[in-house]
């Protein structure tokens, strides 16, 4: 079956407009997450769903990120006023349920210019 | 939270040869631990994983083990070959009453397999 989907593969924006990355997990996937890895680091934490809620948002860097997951399938993440700081590759993942293989999108690569 | 370390963060090898990675975890309550392997411009993908109430868990070349005790586990690569090249990531999670579910990843580590 279909992996899990991200779009768009890249984006390039300019400083202090807004922009949205979506998500479209494992079809039955409850748990999902959204991870930021920049050049030469790991996946650093941002967010996670389990079903329509977001259980954790700790991860957030500050109030211009936002996400949501309103049926428990699709995730859009929403960062306001982007900064070059932004820029990344923003990583989605899901999994059937928690503490199991989470299952990696091939990412957004988020430029800001 | 949870605090994974990750080392080496280079790793060249010949091929033939073994590579191992070795991780340390801050939350003793953690229990489940997934390594993944990403190339270059790809997705990170689960090549084994290990749970708290084993100590050892092997597919093939690839071997992982753990010590609850000193919050450490590690990858073990025996006969690496050239398309072992890519970079390595460990995470820990914790399931549970209270379980965060959040995998912490490390910071990688870049294998490098000289043919």
């Amino acid at each position: 079956g279909a992996g899990v989907s991200q779009t768009p593969s890249n984006k390039v924006t300019e400083k202090g407009k807004y922009v949205e990355l979506r998500c479209d997990p494992i079809s039955g996937h409850t748990a999902l997450y959204w991870y930021r890895q920049s050049l030469g680091q790991g996946p650093e934490f941002l967010i996670y769903f389990q079903g329509t809620g977001a259980a954790d948002d700790s991860g957030l860097p500050n109030d211009r990120f936002f996400a949501v997951r309103p049926e428990g399938s699709v995730s859009t993440l929403k960062i306001q006023r982007t900064e070059r700081g932004d820029s990344a590759v923003y990583l989605c993942a899901s999994s059937l349920w928690t503490n199991t293989e989470a299952f990696f999108g091939q990412g957004t690569r988020l430029t800001v210019v | 939270g949870e605090n994974v370390e990750q080392h080496p963060s280079t790793l060249s090898v010949q091929e033939g040869d073994s590579a191992v990675i070795k991780c340390t975890y801050s939350d003793s309550a953690s229990n489940y631990f997934p390594w993944y392997k990403q190339e270059l411009g790809k997705r990170p993908q689960l090549i084994i994983d290990i749970r708290s109430n084993v100590g050892e868990k092997k597919d093939q070349r690839i071997a992982v083990t753990l010590n609850k005790t000193a919050k450490h586990f590690s990858l073990h690569i025996t006969e690496t070959q050239p398309e072992d090249s890519a970079v390595y990531f460990c995470a820990a999670s914790k399931g549970g009453t209270g379980g965060s579910y959040i995998p912490t990843f490390g910071r990688g580590t870049s294998l490098i397999v000289h043919p």
